[in-house]
């Protein structure tokens, strides 16, 4: 069965600081995978994607994210925070291309002090 | 206008009432989707309409009834809700097809409270 875990609701870090947030999958296919960001009452915003290219993947707004195929990984990662990085960020997989089905991580609410 | 949007942004109905949400995409995409957003709950997909013909239906209660009359255009109506369905509902299209990875571009969302 495919899914997607995203292994912390909630990440808190101070401004200036790195970012990690942590998603890994499981499926019998080869993956693509997306990392999407919800600001407060916004829609989602597409931050990068992997679909079989470069294993580190570069985004915008300074993330990227790492695919591990031996670990079945896609962590999102940020060298310093900032405020406006505040928000939901969901982890997203899909394991066919021609296919309409997506499968959503529950979600990391990331928090930056100030 | 650039992209998904959706209208209206926020919306309260009384249990009895009919509305309806709208959305439009800008991006000459060929698939679109309802999604709904309940506080801490995942993302639910609810419809998918693949070149104008719905291709899935999540078990949706028919009090949502679903339209796609082109490819640019969906809406969702929505007749004798219960409190439960307030959520933000979210619009998305993609581009479907054996080449694409079904990279989803989502619209801001129409915030709905039933009372």
């Amino acid at each position: 069965a495919q899914s997607v875990t995203q292994l912390d609701s909630h990440v808190s870090v101070s401004e200036g600081t790195p970012v990690l947030l942590r998603c890994n999958y499981s499926s019998s296919y080869s993956p693509s995978l997306f990392w999407y960001v919800q600001h407060p009452n916004k829609g989602l915003q597409l931050l990068l994607k992997y679909t079989s290219a470069a294993t580190l993947v570069k985004g915008i707004n300074g993330f990227e994210a790492e695919f591990k195929k031996s670990e079945t990984s896609f962590h999102l990662t940020k060298p310093s925070a900032h405020m406006s990085d505040a928000a939901e960020y969901f982890c997203v997989v899909t394991f066919s291309t021609g296919a309409n089905n997506l499968f959503f991580g529950t979600g990391t609410r990331l928090t930056v002090i100030p | 206008e650039t992209g998904v949007t959706q209208t209206p942004r926020h919306l309260v109905m009384g249990m009895t009432n009919k509305k309806s949400l709208k959305c439009e995409q800008h991006l000459g995409h060929n698939a679109m989707y309802w999604y709904k957003q309940s506080a801490k709950k995942p993302l639910e997909l609810m419809f998918v309409y693949n070149f104008k013909e719905q291709t899935e239906n999540n078990s949706v209660p028919s009090r949502f009834s679903p339209e796609c009359p082109n490819s640019s255009h969906l809406f969702l109506h929505l007749h004798t809700l219960q409190p439960e369905d307030s959520a933000l509902y979210l619009c998305a299209s993609s581009q479907f097809g054996q080449s694409s990875y079904n990279e989803q571009f989502f619209g801001p969302g129409t915030r709905l409270t039933v009372l």
